[in-house]
């Protein structure tokens, strides 16, 4: 139990794409997912907390408009990173809380983001 | 002082010794507790996680929560080989913080 499955695993595209991240819970209901970013050799840093039906919450320093998270079902969240350049390249892992109070965070497998 | 402490390590064990993993936290609040384990280039895989004082165990792992110390560990009996990967000692405060990571080195 408690999958969470993050697509793509990788993408590498040009300076100025956007690019879209999906995490989904694929078998329990999640009303909040996290997305972090780790770059290499350190820890995971939090981005944004995603509500469903509600504006996601970001921390202090993420860009909103850079970093656009929607969380339309109980079951997907996105994140698209607009406009990407190379200092966007990063592994950003999604993650879904279980319901009930202080449940884990389960991890999706992470995208490996490489801007050319 | 960071809000969650872990040694970088390396931790270096040989096969079939127990490795033990230390952290502390500062927020005295916090209530659930959890270790993940992140292989490199891959995503963290939840470990354990404890809410109350004193240990916990499933299969080879046991984990240790002190409160009043603010103390959280990670036993590892008859460590593997395959064992070898950076443990992330988590705190709920409502989000996860995470401790920068052990890296356990398990020699055969």
């Amino acid at each position: 139990g408690a999958v969470v499955s993050q697509h793509p695993s990788w993408v590498i595209c040009k300076s100025g794409t956007s690019v879209k991240i999906e995490c989904r819970s694929l078998d329990f209901q999640a009303t909040t997912m996290f997305w972090y970013r780790q770059f290499p050799k350190q820890s995971l840093m939090l981005m944004a907390t995603s509500n469903e039906g509600s504006k996601a919450t970001y921390e202090q320093g993420v860009e909103k408009d850079k970093f656009l998270i929607n969380h339309a079902s109980l079951t997907l969240s996105t994140l698209t990173v607009t406009s990407a350049h190379p200092e966007d390249s990063s592994f950003y892992i999604c993650s879904a809380e279980g319901q009930g109070k202080g449940q884990p965070q389960h991890f999706g497998d992470g995208t490996r983001l490489s801007i050319l | 002082q960071k809000e969650v402490e872990q040694n970088s390590g390396p931790l270096s064990v040989p096969e079939g010794a127990i490795a033990s993993l230390n952290c502390t936290y500062s927020d005295r609040g916090s209530q659930s507790f959890f270790w993940y384990r992140q292989y490199s280039g891959k995503s963290p895989e939840l470990i354990m996680f404890i809410y109350s004082n004193g240990d916990k165990e499933d299969g080879r792992f046991t984990a240790q929560l002190n409160k009043a110390s603010q103390y959280v560990s990670l036993l590892i009996r008859d460590s593997q080989p395959s064992d070898s990967a950076t443990y992330l000692c988590a705190v709920s405060t409502g989000k996860l913080i995470f401790g920068q990571g052990t890296t356990l080195q398990v020699k055969p």
